[in-house]
């Protein structure tokens, strides 16, 4: 059974730094492309950074680029978001999930963990 | 930057046929994904490559697409289906996901 848990989250100052990660277990994790995904409270879903199963490729939404950094740890089965100088507007749920590499989609979802950036 | 457009808002009544749209320029050549999400819950694919239903989605959602618009239909609508549904799509060089705003489905 697919799992991803979804740790770091927490109240933060703007401008520190904060690193999430998501555990993975149930599958071959090495297989598998994997993204981070926000949603601010209230609002809709914001796809953050996605990384190829063997960590040689990473994307990242405009949002967040040059202050957040997506990579992997295959031999740890996990998942991280590196989260520097963050702002108000960075504050939401956070979600790590897995890419099915034949048909593309999400297919398997963490709970999240919340970071709220509040001075 | 490539944008997903959803209907804010549709509702129904039970037992109708809820019908959301999708609208982006790179639709015509990229597949489109629909998730539903229910309040405090991760989502949950419905949908994928415009029309495929994984195993254990109920046959009573359904996806097409015509041109630049994909439409994700829900037939025989239950209280249980009121949720946020949204769209996802890749750029063309897989290089960006974009969710579309999301819809809200309310049954009367």
């Amino acid at each position: 059974q697919v799992q991803l848990v979804e740790s770091g989250g927490g109240v933060v100052q703007p401008g520190v730094s904060l690193r999430l990660s998501c555990e993975a277990s149930g599958f071959t994790f090495s297989s598998y492309g994997m993204h981070w995904v926000r949603q601010a409270p209230g609002k809709g879903l914001e796809w953050v950074a996605s990384i190829w199963y063997d960590g040689t490729d990473k994307y990242h939404a405009d949002s967040v680029k040059g202050r957040f950094t997506i990579s992997r740890d295959n031999s740890k089965n996990t998942l991280f978001l590196q989260m520097n100088s963050l702002r108000a507007e960075d504050t939401a749920v956070y979600y790590c999930a897995r890419e099915n590499p034949v048909d593309g989609g999400l297919w398997g979802w963490g709970q999240g963990t919340l970071v709220t950036v509040s001075s | 930057s490539y944008e997903l457009t959803q209907p804010p808002s549709v509702s129904v009544s039970p037992g109708q046929t809820a019908r959301i749209t999708c609208s982006g320029d790179a639709l015509p050549n990229q597949f489109a994904y629909w998730y539903q999400q229910k309040p405090g819950r991760a989502p949950l694919l419905l949908i994928y490559k415009d029309s495929e239903r994984p195993s254990g989605i109920p046959a009573r959602f359904s996806g097409s697409t015509s041109g630049t618009t994909v439409t994700l239909t829900i037939s025989g609508v239950q209280a249980e289906d009121e949720a946020d549904y949204y769209c996802q799509s890749p750029n063309s060089g897989y290089t960006s996901w974009v969710f579309g705003g999301g819809t809200k489905l309310t049954v009367l």
